[in-house]
C-alpha cells in the first residue's frame, strides 16, 4: 500500500534539469511528502520532503501542487551520479501517531544519459 | 561516527537453514525497519518496531521473524518456512527528531 503512483522510468540529458512526477491523490491533511533515491545496491538516501510549500536544498527541489494530490521532484542539472531510482512516499511527521509506516512503491528509474 | 549497520554485506545459507540478520544503530531512533527488496523491485516492508520489546507486522512478514531486546538492535531472521529468501534485504531507523529515516547499505542473502 505504497499510496503514490510514480513512472516506471524517465531519461534525462546530462547538464539539463530532471523533472520526477509522483501522484498521491489520497494524501491525509497529515502526511508529507518524501522523496529518497536508492542508487543500484545500496541502501535508500533521503533528499527532500515538504508538506504544502515548496522546498529546496543542496540536491533539489519539491514542487507540491495546490491541492497536494501530486508533486515533482527537480533536479536542477542532472550528472550521471544522478542515475538511480527515485521513490515518493507519503508519511506523516516522525512524532506523529502512525509514523512509523515507511511504504515504499517501485519508483521512478532515471537514466542520465551522456 | 552515527549511523546504521548491517551486517553482513554478503550471506550464504542452504536451503532449509534459518539465517539472522544484523542492524545496529547508534542514532538513538525509536523506529526501525526491515525491507526486503527484490531484482527490479521495490522495497516491500517486512516487520517494524516503534519501541523496544514491541514490534509490528508489514506486508510480507511470513516466514521471517525478529526481536527488539534493545534500541540499539533489530535483528531479523529468516526462517525456513520463507519460500523465496534470497533477495537484498534492507534496514532503516527513524526517530521522533528526525524528518528523515536512515537506511543501512544492506544484506544480500543468497540461498542455495
Amino acid at each position: 500500500d505504497a499510496k503514490t503512483t510514480q513512472p516506471t522510468s524517465m531519461d534525462c540529458a546530462e547538464g539539463r534539469a530532471a523533472n520526477l512526477p509522483c501522484n498521491h491523490s489520497t494524501i491525509s491533511g497529515n502526511e508529507y511528502v518524501y522523496w529518497y533515491r536508492q542508487i543500484h545496491s545500496q541502501g535508500p538516501q533521503y533528499i527532500i520532503h515538504g508538506l504544502k510549500n515548496n522546498e529546496t536544498n543542496e540536491m533539489a527541489s519539491l514542487i507540491i501542487t495546490e491541492d497536494r494530490k501530486s508533486s515533482t521532484l527537480i533536479l536542477p542539472h542532472a550528472t550521471l551520479r544522478d542515475t538511480a531510482v527515485y521513490y515518493c512516499i507519503v508519511r506523516v511527521a516522525p512524532h506523529q501517531t502512525g509514523a512509523n509506516n515507511l511504504f515504499f512503491g517501485t519508483g521512478t528509474r532515471l537514466t542520465v544519459i551522456p | 561516527d552515527g549511523g546504521i549497520t548491517q551486517s553482513p554485506k554478503y550471506l550464504f545459507r542452504k536451503e532449509g537453514q534459518n539465517v539472522t540478520l544484523s542492524c545496529e544503530q547508534n542514532l538513538n531512533h525509536d523506529a526501525m525497519y526491515w525491507y526486503r527488496q527484490d531484482p527490479g523491485q521495490g522495497l516491500r516492508l517486512i516487520y517494524y518496531s516503534q519501541i523496544v520489546n514491541d514490534f509490528q507486522k508489514g506486508d510480507i512478514a511470513e516466514g521471517y521473524s525478529v526481536s527488539r531486546e534493545k534500541k540499539e538492535s533489530f535483528p531479523l531472521t529468516v526462517t525456513s518456512a520463507q519460500k523465496n529468501p534470497t533477495a537484498f534485504y534492507l534496514c532503516a531507523s527513524s526517530g521522533q527528531e528526525s524528518t528523515e529515516a536512515f537506511f543501512g547499505q544492506g544484506t544480500r542473502l543468497t540461498v542455495v
